[in-house]
This record gives structure tokens, C-alpha cells and sequence, in this order.
């Protein structure tokens, strides 16, 4: 059973400083996703990560990918109020079709 | 695009009433999901459908819950009879059939079964 795990599970933060988010799933797979979701609010892709070492980033949001250790980061530089929200990994692998499992979600606050 | 359209986007029954859920996808993409969040159990994938057939219902909590996709255009989820601990939000989504697809999700139902 593939299953993914979030922390922290809640992060509060200055605005200007940096912090990660890691994401670790119990099984081999081929593609991670990280969204967003903002309180009362739907959720929105930020990234698609396929292979290994794969690195994206936007704005001040870099995600990674290490398919050997089964982890994923999503570091944030330079934190500011926009960016609170809460932000989950999410795992899939093409033999269980579609289907993804998502991590609990970090909710992530950042002070001014 | 209007993106994946989910009505109604609240819902407040009695226990005991049947509820219909209503997605309508994003044209073009060929899966359909349907997830529900809670804050105790996070985000629970119920079922997924390809090409309007049902994939994977593993994830449905039980038999009051029936999930259908009469064409590529429309899904329900119905829930009779509701009970109180069904009150979440409900959030369908859709996505090509590619690896490097992510799921588009709608804006949710929240529904409250009192």
C-alpha cells in the first residue's frame, strides 16, 4: 500500500527566511505532484516531478525530487504572507492507473 | 476553459436524505476523480473513473455511497441515506490519462448532514 507522509504538519514562519517541507511515500513511483490549496479554497498544481533529481522551481518555491530515498522537498526562500496556505505532496504510480495518494498537508503561516 | 465545475458548491441535509453530487470535467480530459476532505482523515480518494468506466471504488466508505458517469462530460456521486458523519467537502477532479497530468480539481461541495 503506498503511503505518503507530510512534515511538518504545521510550520509558522518570519517572512524573509527559508524553510523545507518534506515529503516521504512508502513505495516506488514515477511521478509526484505538489499542490496548494488556500483556506475554503479548491487545489491548485504547483508541480509535476517524473525522475529522479528532478528540480522545479517558481518564484520563491523549489521542489525536488530523490526517487532512491523516496522523498521530495519543497523549499521556500524568502518567505512572505502570500505564500501561507497549505501545500501537500502527492504520489502516484501508473500500475494503480491514475489513482494518487496525498500526504496530510502542511499548513504553512507566515508572519509579517 | 471554465475548468472542472462541481454544483452544488454547498449542500445542508437531514439525516436520512439522499444527496447528489455533480461534476461536470474539464472537455478533453478522459479520467474523472472523486476525493472528499476532512480534517480528520485528510484527502480520501473514493473512486476514479477512465474513459467513463470505473477504475478503482476501494476508497468508498460503504454501500450508501454510488458513483456514476453516464459520458465523458458529467459524473454523480449520491449518498442515500446520509448520516451526520458524511459532513466534508467533496471535490471532484479530472486530468489526461499522463504521467506528467496532474489532477485538476473543482471548487468542492461541502456538504453538512445534520
Amino acid at each position: 500500500e503506498l503511503k505518503v507522509e507530510q512534515n511538518p504538519l504545521f510550520l509558522s514562519m518570519q517572512e524573509g527566511k527559508n524553510y523545507t517541507i518534506y515529503c516521504n511515500y512508502s513505495t516506488t513511483s514515477d511521478r509526484l505532484y505538489w499542490y496548494r490549496q488556500d483556506p475554503g479554497k479548491s487545489l491548485e498544481s504547483l508541480f509535476v516531478l517524473l525522475s529522479n533529481g528532478a528540480v522545479k522551481q517558481e518564484g520563491r518555491l523549489m521542489a525536488s525530487l530523490d526517487t532512491k530515498a523516496r522523498l521530495s522537498t519543497l523549499h521556500i526562500t524568502a518567505a512572505v504572507h502570500d505564500l501561507s496556505a497549505t501545500y501537500f505532496c502527492a504520489v502516484g504510480l501508473m500500475e494503480y492507473g491514475n489513482k494518487l495518494v496525498f500526504g496530510a498537508g502542511t499548513i504553512l503561516r507566515v508572519k509579517s | 476553459d471554465a475548468g472542472v465545475i462541481q454544483s452544488p458548491r454547498h449542500e445542508v441535509t437531514e439525516m436520512g436524505q439522499e444527496v447528489t453530487l455533480r461534476c461536470k470535467p474539464i472537455s478533453g480530459h478522459n479520467s474523472l476523480f472523486w476525493y472528499r476532505q476532512t480534517m480528520m482523515r485528510g484527502l480520501e480518494l473514493l473512486i476514479y473513473f477512465n474513459n467513463n468506466v470505473p477504475i478503482d471504488d476501494s476508497g468508498m466508505p460503504e454501500d450508501r455511497f454510488s458513483a456514476k458517469m453516464p459520458n465523458a462530460s458529467f459524473s454523480t456521486l449520491k449518498i442515500q441515506p446520509s448520516e451526520p458523519r458524511d459532513s466534508a467537502v467533496y471535490f471532484c477532479a479530472s486530468s489526461l490519462r499522463a504521467i506528467n497530468s496532474p489532477l485538476h480539481f473543482g471548487n468542492g461541495t461541502r456538504l453538512t448532514v445534520t
